[in-house]
């Protein structure tokens, strides 16, 4: 059965470097999410990505956030300048329609 | 804004007993969907049950089911029968049907745990 894969499974980086998340979403989805869950919090919505663009974002996901879709197949969440803040479980979903949404193991980022 | 709570942050079940967890939403919308997820230990999320607010029969999947009580905005999920591949942290998701942010909001998460 098709699944959402993400890699790494952990990363761990100082404060203020540059991290990107990568997500292979599963082949044939056209809706694209990344969630990030702090210990012991909510699962939180960060973004939605749709046809090569954004279509809604939380207050999250501010400048120091981006996503790309560079080839067709990965999904990738950036954060410019990692805050300690930041660490968190980041959660890659995607879904076929406005349905289902499938979701990867996540990534576990540690700030230091 | 629509917000989840499932105010059990743990509960436990003896092996092949009923299980129920809580969850209540609140919206001012009609039409919405509802889920629950299952997050096995270091394993993602699965969707276990999926209601949607139209339909007044409360969904069924095998030993999982859902009591959805539009009026009180509740919606419980009860697991019967239970299983040791039952332990998992459980989310209740909220959807909007609003066309163009299909995004969910979850609550807190209930820890499921089964006694042998």
């Amino acid at each position: 059965e098709p699944e959402v894969t993400q890699t790494p499974s952990h990363q761990v980086t100082q404060m203020g470097q540059e991290v990107i998340l990568r997500c292979v979403p599963i082949s044939n989805h056209l809706y694209f999410y990344w969630y990030r869950q702090i210990l012991g919090q909510k699962v939180e919505f960060l973004v939605s990505f749709y046809n090569n663009e954004i279509s809604e974002k939380s207050e999250i996901f501010d400048d120091q956030f981006s996503v790309e879709r560079p080839d067709g197949s990965n999904f990738t969440l950036k954060i410019r300048s990692t805050k300690l803040e930041d660490s968190a479980m980041y959660f890659c979903a995607s879904s076929e329609f406005e349905d289902e949404q499938f979701f990867g193991p996540g990534t576990r980022l540690t700030v230091l | 804004a629509q917000t989840v709570t499932q105010s059990q942050p743990e509960m436990s079940v003896q092996e092949a007993e009923t299980v129920t967890l809580s969850c209540t939403y609140d919206t001012s919308e009609s039409d919405y969907y509802l889920f629950w997820y299952k997050q096995p230990p270091s394993r993602q999320m699965i969707l276990v049950i999926r209601q949607e607010a139209y339909k007044q029969q409360n969904a069924t999947e095998n030993r999982f089911s859902v009591n959805f009580q539009k009026a009180a905005k509740s919606f419980s999920l009860k697991i019967s029968d239970s299983q040791l591949g039952d332990a998992a942290m459980y989310f209740c998701a909220y959807r909007s049907p609003t066309s163009g942010t299909y995004k969910y909001i979850f609550g807190t998460g209930t820890r499921l745990k089964v006694l042998a």
